[in-house]
């Protein structure tokens, strides 16, 4: 496709739960981002990629969290023994390289019941 | 750490007028600073992207200027729409260790009525 694509468009979660959130960024984009949106807040940075290095890992909340780019394209975002604030949008944004224009997926939203 | 602010959290305008929407960030030391679009339900959109080396950025209707050394950025929406209704981000890429993260303010919630 064109744009940035993340799957699932929505999760739920019981309390608990592993979670893995799937993101394919434009074709040839080098940057792969992670952010996290609460409701009503601006998204917060999570992670980033250059190709397949995790060069930026700060923003991860929790060791919960784990992010990997294996092959330099489809990002996976997991979390691990989900909780009630885990819950939010995740967001998936690639770039040409880093200094270029980000370009947003959806998002996938996650509720953690 | 880099903070962004954004002013009003919520505005409201009649079709046609002009608006402006403010956004502040406490380190001027930026590489760029971005304005997005965010629909309901839908990701983010760039507008605008201006370089810190720029004073401002024009697509269309829209118009951002950049003051640096202040640590401002304006959004500038001429002849709004009820389409321009959204809600409005500004972000900066801060120099640094961790100079790859945008920042974002918590955004405008612009609503233009017929």
């Amino acid at each position: 496709g064109a744009g940035v694509s993340q799957s699932p468009r929505y999760k739920v979660a019981k309390r608990g739960q592993d979670v893995a959130l799937r993101c394919d960024p434009i074709s040839g984009h080098v940057s792969l981002f992670w952010y996290q949106q609460a409701l009503g807040q601006g998204p917060e940075f999570l992670t980033y990629f250059q190709n397949e290095a995790q060069l930026d890992k700060s923003g991860l909340p929790s060791d919960r969290f784990f992010a990997e780019r294996p092959e330099g394209s489809v990002s996976t975002l997991k979390i691990q023994r989900t909780q009630q604030e885990d819950s939010a949008v995740y967001l998936c944004a690639s770039s040409l390289a880093r200094d270029n224009i980000q370009y947003f997926g959806a998002g996938t939203r996650l509720s953690v019941l | 750490k880099q903070e962004v602010t954004q002013i009003p959290a919520a505005l409201s305008v009649p079709e046609g007028e002009n608006l402006v929407l403010n956004c502040s960030f406490t380190d001027s030391a930026i590489y760029n600073l971005q304005w997005f679009r965010q629909d309901p339900g839908k990701g983010l959109t760039s507008l605008l992207l201006i370089q810190s080396s720029q004073r401002e950025q024009t697509s269309g209707r829209l118009n951002a200027s950049l003051d640096k050394s202040s640590g401002r950025s304006t959004l500038y929406i001429a002849a709004s729409q009820p389409g321009d209704s959204a809600t409005y981000l500004c972000a900066v890429r801060t120099e640094g260790t961790s100079g790859s993260r945008l920042t974002f303010g918590e955004g405008t919630q612009l609503t233009v009525n017929p």
